[in-house]
């Protein structure tokens, strides 16, 4: 069974604009990570916050984390075509054990 | 540095055959995890190996096993396939202390015909 739920399911903006999806969970966790994925190939870790972190940054990328309302949010600034992928939030209850558990992942559409 | 690779990358099956799927883990990692992805889903895990054992399973039933060799290599086995095995098979290998972040291959596309 899925953690929770990425919003929105697609989204879809020009070259330029920012992109902004959200991920809900339904249990406490240990971190959260964010994965994109091209044309239904392999993942690609972006991002990981931990329970302890409210904000973090990675180049064009921020995420944030609000354990109180179970939510955390992926904004992708200055979007490119190349940012086309769907992105998955991912959560990790218990820690040492790497169990992650998938979202059901935002469908991003950027165009030139 | 080899990232996670996979083979076979493409598998045709029919109905109550048996596939064996492998995953080589990025250099230095431990613990290989597997993961099933149904087209539009997200990834589900399937279970994880440390140390050549089962560490943790998910929600899935016996047909699925798996092996983990002394050089940290790990296979998924699938007995009596059905149709709705038909799915991406991810492997993702990590460190199995301190780093918390997997590193995901590209994946195996199984068709059950």
């Amino acid at each position: 069974s899925q953690q929770g739920e990425e919003d929105p399911q697609a989204l879809s903006i020009q070259e330029g604009e920012n992109a902004t999806m959200n991920c809900s969970y339904k249990t406490s966790i240990n971190n959260l990570q964010w994965y994109r994925q091209n044309s239904g190939r392999g993942l690609v870790h972006l991002i990981l916050i931990r329970s302890n972190e409210r904000e973090k940054h990675s180049g064009r990328l921020r995420v944030t984390l609000d354990t109180s309302k179970k939510s955390s949010s992926l904004l992708i600034t200055a979007s490119r075509a190349a940012d086309t992928a769907s992105y998955f939030c991912a959560t990790d209850a218990a820690p040492g054990f790497q169990k992650l558990v998938f979202g059901t992942g935002t469908r991003l559409l950027v165009s030139p | 540095d080899a990232g996670v690779t996979q083979s076979p990358t493409h598998l045709i099956k029919t109905r109550g055959q048996q596939v064996t799927l492998r995953c080589s883990p990025k250099s230095g990692h431990d613990t290989v995890s597997w993961y099933q992805q149904a087209l539009g889903q997200g990834p589900q895990f399937i279970f994880q190996y440390y140390e050549e054992e089962e560490r943790q399973r998910g929600n899935f039933p016996d047909r699925f096993s798996g092996h983990q060799f002394p050089n940290y290599s790990s296979e998924l086995n699938v007995n009596a396939l059905l149709l709705g095995d038909s799915a991406l098979y991810l492997c993702a290998s990590s460190f199995s202390t301190g780093q918390e972040t997997q590193y995901f291959g590209p994946g195996t596309r199984l068709l059950v015909l």
